[in-house]
């Protein structure tokens, strides 16, 4: 079975540009989750998605930063303009109906800003 | 509000040997608590969860934890320790009933020695 899937696996831009990620969740799933990781900050949660509908945004750094899911099939994470200090890997994750149902993560897009 | 606490940020054992992982957790309600394993430039994958039935949970790679209420604690361990065991782990909680969020713990990372 495909898991989640990703892309790009890598981005490298400069300041200033827009950059789109780009998330597949696990067909069935209705729940879509996006994370951030870093050294200094570990694991973060910036959105969640239950049905499409975006549930939780209060981990979305700054108004930079923006989520969209159109499908029960596809979601992206916009950053414009992009900076340096939102490097960091990328990670989307999605889980089934049961709030107890563990949730599958990508494998993550590595992003740095110049 | 809820959290986890990994009390090594790196543990290393000779292969061969057992693994402890220590976690302790803190929750207002019944929490849903899993371990996750990060290899190098992955996504996490879940190696088990326990979610309020039997208290020693078996998972993936020859792992099992054990949740002890009374200590509030959810340790990972493992017999006998393989290179390929060599990444990052996570301790998650998460309240069980509708919230979808979870917590994660800073990681430990396990080094195997030859």
């Amino acid at each position: 079975d495909a898991g989640v899937i990703q892309s790009p696996r890598h981005e490298v831009t400069e300041m200033g540009q827009e950059v789109t990620l780009r998330c597949k969740p696990i067909s069935g799933h209705n729940s879509l989750f996006w994370y951030r990781q870093t050294m200094m900050r570990g694991l973060e949660l910036l959105i969640y998605f239950n049905n499409n509908v975006p549930i939780d945004d209060s981990g979305m750094p700054e108004d930079r930063f923006s989520a969209k899911m159109p499908n029960a099939s596809f979601s992206t994470l916009k950053i414009q303009p992009s900076e340096p200090r939102d490097s960091a890997v990328y990670f989307c994750a999605s889980s089934g109906r049961n709030s107890n149902q563990p949730q599958h993560f990508g494998d993550g897009t590595r992003l740095s800003i110049l | 509000a809820q959290s986890v606490t990994q009390l090594d940020s790196h543990v290393s054992v000779s292969e061969g040997t057992p693994v402890l992982l220590r976690c302790n957790y803190s929750s207002s309600y019944s929490p849903s608590l899993f371990w996750y394993v990060q290899h190098p430039n992955k996504g996490l994958q879940l190696l088990l969860k326990y979610t309020s039935a039997a208290t020693l949970v078996k998972g993936i790679n020859g792992f099992e934890a054990e949740f002890k209420k009374s200590e509030t604690s959810f340790h990972l361990t493992k017999p006998s320790a393989h290179m390929s065991d060599a990444a990052e782990y996570f301790c998650v909680v998460s309240v069980s009933f509708g919230n979808e969020k979870l917590t994660f713990g800073t990681g430990t990372r396990l080094t195997i020695i030859p």
